[in-house]
C-alpha cells in the first residue's frame, strides 16, 4: 500500500515567489494534516482537514498561506508571497478514524523542503 | 495540554539496549503517551504507544511509571538504523488530532 506522498521533495525560490505544495494521503484516509518544521525543531501544525473542511486552521498564517483539499482527497497548500522566515519542511500527514481512535497513529510523507533565498 | 521534557541528545553502542526517557508531570489521567522518530530527512513514524500499562511491540517497549509522570521508550538492540529523533507525545483524550511534537531527543547509535 502506498504512503502519504508529497511533492515536490525540494523546492528554492526567491522571496516574494509563490510556492505550493501537493499531499496525496493514503488511501481512505479521511483526515489530513499540515505540519511545518522548522530545522532542528519538531513539526508544528498548520492545519487539518477531516474530508473537504478544515476543521482545525488556527496555526495556519492566512495573510499569505492558503491550503485546499477538494474532493476530500488530496491537498495543496500554498504560499503567496514568500519570505525568508519560511524556508522549513513542510510535511503532510494522514490518518483514518479507526486509527486515529485505536492507535492515534499519523502517516507522514517524507516532507518538502523549502528554500526561500 | 501536558508538555514533555526529553534530554536533547542521547549516544547508544551498537547492540545495546537504548533507552530513552520523557517526563510529563502535568499528564492528566486519560492522556496517552506516544512516541514517534524521525530519522533524518524522514517524516515522523509512530513507534507505539500506552496509558498506563507497559506495553510492547516489534519496535519497542513502553515503560510508563506508576504515577504516569514519566515514561522510557527501550529499544532492545539499537541498530546504526535507529538513530533518529525521537519524540515523546502526551495526547489528549478528546483531541485525538492535536500533537505537540517537542523538539525530542536525538539518539546516536554509534558502532
Amino acid at each position: 500500500e502506498a504512503g502519504v506522498v508529497q511533492s515536490p521533495r525540494y523546492k528554492i525560490i526567491e522571496k516574494k515567489q509563490p510556492v505550493a505544495f501537493w499531499c496525496n494521503p493514503i488511501s481512505g484516509h479521511n483526515t489530513l494534516y499540515w505540519y511545518l518544521q522548522n530545522l532542528g525543531q519538531g513539526p508544528e501544525l498548520l492545519i487539518r482537514y477531516e474530508n473537504e473542511e478544515a476543521v482545525d486552521d488556527s496555526q495556519l498564517p492566512k495573510d499569505r498561506f492558503s491550503a485546499e483539499r477538494l474532493k476530500g482527497v488530496d491537498s495543496t497548500l500554498k504560499i503567496q508571497p514568500a519570505e525568508l522566515g519560511d524556508s522549513a519542511v513542510y510535511l503532510c500527514a494522514s490518518s483514518s478514524p479507526g486509527t486515529t481512535q485505536d492507535t492515534g497513529e499519523l502517516f507522514f510523507g517524507e516532507g518538502s523542503r523549502l528554500t526561500v533565498l | 495540554d501536558a508538555k514533555t521534557t526529553q534530554p536533547t541528545s542521547m549516544d547508544c553502542a551498537e547492540g545495546r539496549a537504548a533507552n530513552l526517557p520523557c517526563n510529563h508531570s502535568t499528564i492528566s489521567g486519560n492522556e496517552y503517551v506516544y512516541w514517534y522518530r524521525q530519522i533524518h530527512s524522514q517524516g515522523p513514524q509512530y513507534i507505539i504507544h500506552g496509558l498506563k500499562n507497559n506495553e510492547t511491540n516489534e519496535m519497542a517497549s513502553l515503560i510508563i511509571t506508576e504515577d504516569r509522570k514519566s515514561s522510557t521508550l527501550i529499544l532492545p538492540h539499537a541498530t546504526l538504523r535507529d538513530t533518529a529523533v525521537y519524540y515523546c507525545i502526551v495526547k489528549p483524550k478528546y483531541n485525538f488530532n492535536k500533537f505537540y511534537f517537542g523538539s525530542g531527543t536525538k539518539l546516536n547509535v554509534k558502532p
